[in-house]
């Protein structure tokens, strides 16, 4: 079975611009969580989804939302980026909110 | 506010040679105990989930125990490609079912 899939692997982007990360969940997994890794440090909430319902929202800006889509796949919007937001972005799935997460991957952003 | 302690930062240990790694936490209400292994350029990987206090859980050369400010993670008799960074989080009560919040790892090296 496949697990918690994530596009894409890598991203270059310049200060300002715009960013949409990808996750595929593990199937029936209704549950979606995003997480940001900077090097060094463990991964930081940024938000979760249940049933296409955002569930939780961590201590980050506005510039960052997400979505859930009817089949479960969710994406991360990063508006305005900036230099910090240079880090390894995480998606994780559960069968339901609360249950242990698989992760991704992940997508390691870079901004110059 | 959730907290997670992990130490020591880094390990370094030779082959064979048993140890364990510390996760001091504060929480409110804590709804479970989790213990990730993360390899560079990939998402954590599950290893256990703990509930409450006195409970251990053994994997391989891994076991896992909590008390109710800390857990350790023992490791014995370690192989090379045991060598990785080990992440501690928690999940809290009821405002915090929907996250976990991670301690920055510890990372493992195991020379043969």
């Amino acid at each position: 079975d496949a697990g918690v899939t994530q596009s894409p692997t890598h991203l270059i982007k310049t200060r300002g611009q715009q960013v949409t990360l990808r996750c595929s969940p593990i199937s029936g997994h209704k549950s979606v969580s995003w997480y940001q890794q900077v090097l060094g440090q463990g991964p930081q909430f940024i938000f979760q989804y249940y049933e296409k319902e955002e569930r939780g929202r961590g201590n980050f800006p506005d510039r960052f939302s997400a979505r859930q889509f009817p089949n479960y796949s969710s994406e991360l919007n990063v508006n305005a980026l900036l230099l910090g937001d240079s880090a390894l972005y995480l998606c994780a799935s559960s069968a339901y909110p609360g249950d242990k997460l698989f992760f991704g991957s992940g997508t390691q952003l870079s901004v110059l | 506010e959730d907290q997670v302690t992990q130490s020591p930062e880094a390990l370094r240990l030779q082959e064979g040679e048993s140890s364990s790694l510390n996760c001091s936490y504060t929480v409110s209400g804590l709804r479970g105990l989790f213990w990730y292994r993360q390899d560079p350029g990939k998402g954590p990987e599950f290893l256990f989930t703990l509930y409450s206090a006195g409970e251990e859980k053994e994997k391989e050369r891994l076991k896992a125990t909590l008390t109710k400010k800390e857990s350790f993670l023992h490791i014995t008799a370690p192989k090379p490609e045991d060598s990785a960074t080990y992440l501690c989080a928690v999940q809290g009560g009821i405002q915090g079912a929907q996250k976990l919040v991670f301690g920055q790892g510890t990372r493992l090296t195991i020379n043969p």
